[in-house]
């Protein structure tokens, strides 16, 4: 069984609208992230969270709002999107945030039109 | 400030010759030092991690020595396969808990 589920895998959307993406963990872990790879950017830090607290953000815009209704949960919001926010999506966790290995989920690929 | 910068790929090589991914990182803190890899279509993996100077990590014939003194974690194989065809990363974590990853490294090896 998968251990980080990324919903959907694949999603379209058109500018200015928003979309929320998806990530579950089942392992039990107590910090999750979110990073971007796009084919103009290599892989992107973006947020990192502990115990459902946010820890460090390095995203510029405030149109990406992570959030996290469970201890296994960091869903992202993106609001307004631009064409420029097309990219695969990453989430992934780790027992504690720090020096402890990441284990990333499939990712989500988003394109927006 | 504090930044990590590794090799410009693509790097292609044959199989069977050796690899040299150079890695050298900023901080006035003591981070923990991570070699990534990801595989076509996958989230990156953990390769592995030394968390202190001075030591030395290693993982499916790579390895990598944590070198305080010329703030470098360069990753090295010996003989690499088609299999290794990848993208590298090299990752810092500060004692803060701030991540940094490099660019990331191409890799093409070819039969």
């Amino acid at each position: 069984d998968p251990k980080i589920i990324q919903k959907p895998k694949y999603l379209v959307a058109v500018t200015g609208s928003e979309k929320i993406l998806i990530c579950e963990q089942y392992l039990g872990h107590n910090a999750m992230y979110w990073y971007r790879q796009s084919a103009k950017k290599p892989l992107e830090f973006m947020f990192s969270y502990s115990y459902q607290k946010l820890m460090d953000n390095q995203t510029a815009s405030s149109r990406f709002q992570p959030q996290s209704s469970k201890k296994n949960h960091l869903d992202l919001q993106i609001t307004a999107l631009k064409p420029d926010d097309s990219a695969t999506y990453f989430c992934a966790s780790s027992q504690e945030q720090g020096g402890a290995e990441q284990f990333f989920g499939p990712g989500t690929r988003l394109t927006v039109l | 400030g504090d930044s990590v910068t590794q090799t410009k790929g693509p790097v292609t090589l044959s199989e069977g010759t050796s690899l040299t991914v150079n890695c050298s990182y900023e901080t006035k803190q003591y981070p923990t030092l991570f070699w990534y890899v990801q595989y076509p279509g996958e989230g990156p993996q953990l390769l592995f991690k030394v968390p202190k100077a001075n030591e030395k990590g290693s993982n499916r014939g790579f390895e990598a020595t944590y070198d305080k003194g010329t703030t470098s974690f360069h990753l090295q194989k010996a003989s690499v396969q088609e299999s290794d065809s990848a993208v590298y990363y090299c990752v810092l974590v500060l004692s803060n808990n701030r991540i940094f990853f490099g660019d990331g490294t191409q890799l093409v090896v070819k039969p």
